[in-house]
């Protein structure tokens, strides 16, 4: 069994600029999430994808967008870079998007905005 | 924002001790999980408990849940040097699965050999 990879591991980027965060879920896992978080803090939801469509979101601007792909690996884009972005970045894969089912976390990149 | 809030912020014990560690949150649930993070990786589910449960065990794990308090706590027996790590509740709201996981900042753990 595949666990969840991300990739890369870690980025550097200049405030302004546009990334692209990847990851492929867990071996028969069809629902991807995405969560930010920042230092010292716990993990804040960006959005859900399911079925190739975001079927939930949290507290975050459009400039946080996504995409699943057929084989349910996703990205996450982040656009017009500010500072406070800074952050490790967790995807995390699930069977179904059942409020029961545990997240599967990969283990980050981990993204410093200058 | 955050909607679990996890007490103590950092806990150090010997090792073979217990640590207890609890969770207070403020909106109606339909479940609790518990997370573990070593240091700067992904997080780890540890146990699940619904809303209709009262407590739950998983090896030296044992979670309680308390929804007239919106509270839960989390008791790891017998510790060892490699329970060292972050542990998170993260709760999953009446909304359903698709809201999303909201966590606390996390109890620190630290088992001194």
């Amino acid at each position: 069994e595949t666990g969840v990879t991300q990739s890369p591991t870690h980025l550097i980027k200049t405030r302004g600029q546009q990334v692209t965060l990847r990851c492929s879920s867990q071996s028969g896992h069809n629902t991807v999430s995405w969560y930010q978080q920042a230092l010292g803090q716990g993990p804040q939801f960006i959005f859900q994808y399911y079925r190739e469509e975001e079927n939930g979101r949290g507290n975050f601007p459009p400039r946080f967008s996504g995409l699943q792909f057929p084989n349910y690996s996703s990205e996450l884009n982040v656009n017009a870079l500010e500072l406070d972005d800074s952050a490790l970045y967790l995807c995390a894969s699930s069977l179904g998007t059942g409020r029961y089912s545990p997240l599967h976390f990969g283990n980050g990149t981990r993204l410093t905005v200058t | 924002s955050q909607q679990g809030e996890e007490d103590p912020q950092a806990l150090s014990i010997q090792e073979g001790e217990n640590a207890t560690m609890n969770c207070s949150y403020k909106t109606s649930i339909n479940n609790l999980q518990w997370y573990r993070q070593n240091s700067g990786r992904g997080l780890v589910h540890l146990i699940l408990i619904r809303s209709n449960e009262r407590e739950k065990h998983s090896g030296r794990l044992r979670v309680t849940l308390d929804t007239s308090k919106k509270s839960s706590s989390l008791l790891i027996t017998a510790s060892r040097a490699a329970d060292t790590a972050s542990y998170f509740c993260a709760t999953g709201n009446s909304g359903g699965g698709a809201d999303g996981l909201t966590f606390g900042k996390g109890t620190h753990l630290i088992i001194q050999p």
